[in-house]
């Protein structure tokens, strides 16, 4: 089974900063990679697939990079409404997801 | 637009049986794979199971093969998740999800609660 890592767990940051989040596969997985935005109570919402492909209506203050193992989700400029938990998930060998990192108000 | 509602939960008692549904409108639902991902009070998200379009082809987490049952009605627009042998550690949010390519869950329900507890 592969298995998906990500630092931080969590973060503290205000609205403006830069925040990067690292994802890491136990084995390479090429560039099956997606990332997700969750926030309490709501659906979880696809923000990246493929590693660096944008989902439609996402704003592009989101960014993803990398492949093989490791991976990058990049917020350029923190908005109010980005706060919340964000997960990796592999799609190479069935499916499986990071154990998040939580994104909140420094 | 795509909408997935799913419904079903409830509370049960250790060792029982529980379905979920979720009802998807908005695309031609039989032609897209469909999952069921959960997440535990306090715990991150855990894919659960993974249906093709056809419903031939099913795949299962280890942590509920053999208890759980993913299958779709096509002519209803209808997923199902089938629970048997509950334990306390399946209490968690049930979403289901739409697939895409077989690669990503983009479009998501709002998921809903199954307690397992005597």
């Amino acid at each position: 089974d592969i298995q998906m890592t990500q630092s931080p767990s969590s973060l503290s940051a205000s609205v403006g900063d830069r925040v990067t989040i690292t994802c890491r596969a136990s084995q390479s997985i090429s560039t099956f990679l997606n990332w997700y935005q969750h926030k309490p109570g709501k659906a979880p919402k696809l923000l990246i697939y493929a590693a660096s492909s944008f989902q439609s209506g996402v704003p592009s203050r989101f960014s993803g990079s990398g492949s093989g193992t490791d991976f990058t989700l990049t917020i350029s400029s923190l908005q109010p409404e980005d706060f919340a938990t964000y997960y990796c998930q592999q799609s190479y060998s069935l499916f499986t997801f990071g154990p998040g990192t939580k994104v909140d108000v420094k | 637009q795509v909408q997935l509602v799913e419904s079903g939960g409830g509370v049960v008692q250790p060792g029982g049986s529980l379905r979920l549904s979720c009802a998807a409108s908005g695309f031609t639902f039989s032609t897209y794979g469909m999952h069921w991902v959960r997440q535990a009070p306090g715990k991150g998200l855990e894919w659960v199971a993974f249906i093709q379009y056809d419903g031939i082809n099913k795949y299962y987490a280890d942590s509920v093969k053999g208890r759980f049952t993913i299958s779709r009605d096509n002519s209803k627009n209808t997923l199902y998740l089938q629970m048997n042998s509950l334990r306390a550690e399946d209490t968690a949010v049930y979403y289901c999800a739409k697939d895409q390519g077989g690669s990503c869950l983009d479009y998501w329900g709002q998921g809903t609660l199954v307690i397992v507890s005597s």
